[in-house]
Protein backbone atom coordinates (compact mmCIF):
# COMPACT_ATOMS: atom_id res chain seq x y z
CA UNK A 1 0.00 0.00 0.00
CA UNK A 2 1.51 3.16 -1.26
CA UNK A 3 1.98 6.18 1.27
CA UNK A 4 1.71 9.89 0.92
CA UNK A 5 3.57 10.77 -2.53
CA UNK A 6 4.48 14.22 -3.59
CA UNK A 7 6.45 16.04 -6.47
CA UNK A 8 8.30 17.21 -7.49
CA UNK A 9 11.26 16.52 -4.17
CA UNK A 10 13.26 19.63 -4.89
CA UNK A 11 12.09 23.03 -6.55
CA UNK A 12 14.00 26.18 -8.07
CA UNK A 13 12.67 29.50 -8.74
CA UNK A 14 13.03 33.02 -8.81
CA UNK A 15 11.30 35.64 -7.01
CA UNK A 16 8.34 36.33 -9.14
CA UNK A 17 7.46 33.17 -10.37
CA UNK A 18 4.57 30.82 -9.77
CA UNK A 19 5.01 26.96 -8.51
CA UNK A 20 2.80 24.05 -8.57
CA UNK A 21 3.69 21.19 -5.95
CA UNK A 22 1.70 17.63 -6.69
CA UNK A 23 0.40 14.74 -4.05
CA UNK A 24 -1.37 11.96 -4.14
CA UNK A 25 -3.11 10.57 -0.79
CA UNK A 26 -2.95 7.25 0.52
CA UNK A 27 -5.36 4.73 -0.79
CA UNK A 28 -8.56 5.08 0.98
CA UNK A 29 -7.83 8.33 1.61
CA UNK A 30 -10.69 11.57 1.13
CA UNK A 31 -8.55 14.39 2.86
CA UNK A 32 -5.66 15.93 2.29
CA UNK A 33 -4.07 19.10 3.65
CA UNK A 34 -1.00 21.15 2.82
CA UNK A 35 1.34 22.55 5.67
CA UNK A 36 4.71 24.64 5.22
CA UNK A 37 7.65 23.75 7.25
CA UNK A 38 10.55 27.06 7.22
CA UNK A 39 13.91 25.94 8.53
CA UNK A 40 14.22 24.93 12.00
CA UNK A 41 10.10 25.23 12.58
CA UNK A 42 7.67 23.04 13.56
CA UNK A 43 5.42 22.33 10.29
CA UNK A 44 2.52 25.31 9.66
CA UNK A 45 -1.25 24.47 8.50
CA UNK A 46 -2.10 26.17 5.21
CA UNK A 47 -5.47 24.19 4.10
CA UNK A 48 -7.64 21.52 3.83
CA UNK A 49 -9.14 19.99 1.23
CA UNK A 50 -11.82 17.73 1.06
CA UNK A 51 -15.12 16.72 -1.39
CA UNK A 52 -12.87 18.84 -3.58
CA UNK A 53 -13.47 21.99 -1.61
CA UNK A 54 -10.95 23.98 0.54
CA UNK A 55 -12.62 23.23 3.93
CA UNK A 56 -10.06 25.13 6.50
CA UNK A 57 -7.24 27.70 5.86
CA UNK A 58 -4.43 28.93 8.01
CA UNK A 59 -2.31 32.33 8.53
CA UNK A 60 -1.29 32.54 4.99
CA UNK A 61 -1.72 34.87 2.11
CA UNK A 62 -4.00 34.90 -1.31
CA UNK A 63 -1.17 33.42 -3.10
CA UNK A 64 -1.48 29.69 -1.77
CA UNK A 65 -4.39 28.35 -3.44
CA UNK A 66 -5.37 24.85 -3.94
CA UNK A 67 -7.03 22.32 -5.74
CA UNK A 68 -8.40 18.67 -4.77
CA UNK A 69 -9.29 16.35 -8.22
CA UNK A 70 -11.98 13.57 -7.87
CA UNK A 71 -9.53 10.87 -7.08
CA UNK A 72 -8.42 12.71 -4.06
CA UNK A 73 -5.11 13.90 -5.35
CA UNK A 74 -4.29 17.90 -4.74
CA UNK A 75 -2.00 20.67 -5.68
CA UNK A 76 -0.73 23.33 -4.04
CA UNK A 77 -0.62 26.49 -5.88
CA UNK A 78 1.78 29.52 -4.88
CA UNK A 79 1.96 33.18 -7.22
CA UNK A 80 4.29 35.70 -6.63
CA UNK A 81 7.18 33.68 -5.08
CA UNK A 82 8.93 35.66 -2.20
CA UNK A 83 12.43 34.39 -0.70
CA UNK A 84 10.50 33.97 2.17
CA UNK A 85 8.61 30.99 0.62
CA UNK A 86 11.55 28.56 0.74
CA UNK A 87 10.74 25.88 2.93
CA UNK A 88 9.60 22.38 3.04
CA UNK A 89 5.81 21.70 1.91
CA UNK A 90 4.67 18.75 3.14
CA UNK A 91 1.25 16.89 2.03
CA UNK A 92 -0.75 15.12 4.72
CA UNK A 93 -3.71 12.49 4.01
CA UNK A 94 -6.52 11.11 6.79
CA UNK A 95 -8.88 8.45 5.94
CA UNK A 96 -11.60 11.77 6.74
CA UNK A 97 -11.48 14.97 7.93
CA UNK A 98 -11.39 13.62 11.92
CA UNK A 99 -8.51 10.97 11.65
CA UNK A 100 -4.76 11.01 12.13
CA UNK A 101 -3.23 12.72 9.17
CA UNK A 102 -0.28 10.72 7.29
CA UNK A 103 2.18 12.85 5.79
CA UNK A 104 4.57 12.39 2.54
CA UNK A 105 8.21 13.21 2.06
CA UNK A 106 7.34 16.71 1.48
CA UNK A 107 8.99 18.81 -1.61
CA UNK A 108 11.17 21.60 -1.34
CA UNK A 109 11.62 24.84 -2.16
CA UNK A 110 13.75 26.99 -2.62
CA UNK A 111 13.42 30.64 -4.13
CA UNK A 112 16.06 32.67 -5.21
CA UNK B 1 -5.46 30.58 19.29
CA UNK B 2 -4.83 27.29 20.29
CA UNK B 3 -0.62 26.87 20.51
CA UNK B 4 1.53 23.67 21.35
CA UNK B 5 4.58 24.87 23.16
CA UNK B 6 8.27 22.05 23.01
CA UNK B 7 9.94 23.75 25.37
CA UNK B 8 13.46 21.46 24.75
CA UNK B 9 14.48 22.61 21.52
CA UNK B 10 17.82 20.84 21.52
CA UNK B 11 18.28 17.52 24.23
CA UNK B 12 21.54 15.26 24.11
CA UNK B 13 21.67 12.28 25.85
CA UNK B 14 23.76 9.08 25.97
CA UNK B 15 22.85 5.85 25.09
CA UNK B 16 20.78 3.80 27.85
CA UNK B 17 19.77 7.16 29.23
CA UNK B 18 15.91 8.13 30.10
CA UNK B 19 13.95 10.46 27.87
CA UNK B 20 10.92 12.67 28.58
CA UNK B 21 10.31 15.65 25.82
CA UNK B 22 7.82 18.38 27.64
CA UNK B 23 4.62 19.02 25.17
CA UNK B 24 2.03 21.83 26.70
CA UNK B 25 -1.10 22.80 24.31
CA UNK B 26 -3.60 25.53 25.05
CA UNK B 27 -6.74 23.81 23.70
CA UNK B 28 -9.67 24.17 26.25
CA UNK B 29 -12.06 21.18 24.87
CA UNK B 30 -11.49 18.08 23.47
CA UNK B 31 -8.26 17.63 22.06
CA UNK B 32 -6.55 15.22 20.18
CA UNK B 33 -2.77 15.17 20.46
CA UNK B 34 0.03 13.64 18.51
CA UNK B 35 3.78 13.02 18.67
CA UNK B 36 5.53 12.91 14.96
CA UNK B 37 8.94 11.76 14.84
CA UNK B 38 11.49 13.29 11.64
CA UNK B 39 14.66 10.39 10.98
CA UNK B 40 17.55 12.15 8.79
CA UNK B 41 16.56 12.64 5.42
CA UNK B 42 12.99 10.77 6.23
CA UNK B 43 9.40 12.26 5.94
CA UNK B 44 7.36 12.58 9.33
CA UNK B 45 6.31 9.44 11.03
CA UNK B 46 3.30 9.27 12.88
CA UNK B 47 5.17 8.16 17.24
CA UNK B 48 2.06 7.95 18.73
CA UNK B 49 -1.80 9.18 19.64
CA UNK B 50 -4.19 10.12 22.39
CA UNK B 51 -7.77 10.87 21.47
CA UNK B 52 -9.70 9.38 24.25
CA UNK B 53 -10.02 6.65 27.24
CA UNK B 54 -6.51 5.82 28.92
CA UNK B 55 -4.31 8.63 29.54
CA UNK B 56 -0.83 6.31 28.37
CA UNK B 57 -0.70 5.74 25.22
CA UNK B 58 2.26 3.55 23.95
CA UNK B 59 3.61 3.96 20.76
CA UNK B 60 6.38 2.70 18.27
CA UNK B 61 9.32 1.25 19.27
CA UNK B 62 8.82 1.69 22.79
CA UNK B 63 7.55 5.27 23.18
CA UNK B 64 4.99 6.39 25.35
CA UNK B 65 3.05 9.37 26.12
CA UNK B 66 1.19 10.84 29.11
CA UNK B 67 -2.08 13.06 28.82
CA UNK B 68 -2.28 14.61 31.84
CA UNK B 69 -5.32 17.23 31.61
CA UNK B 70 -5.05 19.32 34.47
CA UNK B 71 -1.52 20.36 32.85
CA UNK B 72 -1.96 20.75 29.77
CA UNK B 73 1.03 18.33 28.92
CA UNK B 74 1.34 15.56 26.65
CA UNK B 75 5.05 14.71 27.36
CA UNK B 76 7.15 11.75 25.25
CA UNK B 77 8.79 9.16 27.52
CA UNK B 78 11.19 6.46 26.67
CA UNK B 79 13.25 4.55 29.63
CA UNK B 80 15.93 3.92 27.82
CA UNK B 81 17.26 5.71 24.60
CA UNK B 82 19.25 4.02 21.78
CA UNK B 83 21.48 5.74 19.28
CA UNK B 84 18.69 4.72 16.05
CA UNK B 85 16.35 7.03 18.00
CA UNK B 86 18.64 10.84 17.38
CA UNK B 87 15.76 12.60 15.08
CA UNK B 88 13.73 15.73 15.58
CA UNK B 89 10.18 14.74 17.86
CA UNK B 90 7.32 17.00 17.17
CA UNK B 91 4.38 17.50 19.32
CA UNK B 92 1.04 18.02 17.56
CA UNK B 93 -2.52 18.81 18.30
CA UNK B 94 -6.52 19.43 16.93
CA UNK B 95 -9.73 20.62 18.36
CA UNK B 96 -11.36 20.32 15.52
CA UNK B 97 -12.62 23.78 15.24
CA UNK B 98 -13.27 24.79 11.75
CA UNK B 99 -14.71 21.11 10.86
CA UNK B 100 -11.61 19.47 10.16
CA UNK B 101 -8.77 18.10 12.01
CA UNK B 102 -5.72 20.93 11.16
CA UNK B 103 -2.74 20.18 13.27
CA UNK B 104 -1.16 22.38 15.07
CA UNK B 105 2.80 21.69 15.97
CA UNK B 106 5.28 22.56 17.91
CA UNK B 107 8.86 23.71 17.33
CA UNK B 108 10.08 20.61 17.34
CA UNK B 109 12.61 18.76 19.60
CA UNK B 110 16.29 17.68 17.99
CA UNK B 111 17.38 14.56 20.18
CA UNK B 112 20.97 14.05 20.09
CA UNK B 113 22.03 10.36 21.00
CA UNK B 114 25.56 9.54 21.72
CA UNK B 115 27.49 6.40 21.75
Amino acid sequence: DAGVTQSPTHLIKTRGQQVTLRCSPKSGHDTVSWYQQALGQGPQFIFQYYEEEERQRGNFPDRFSGHQFPNYSSELNVNALLLGDSALYLCASSLNRWETQYFGPGTRLLVL
Amino acid sequence: AQSVSQHNHHVILSEAASLELGCNYSYGGTVNLFWYVQYPGQHLQLLLKYFSGDPLVKGIKGFEAEFIKSKFSFNLRKPSVQWSVTAEYFCAGTDFTGGGNKLTFGTGTQLKVEL
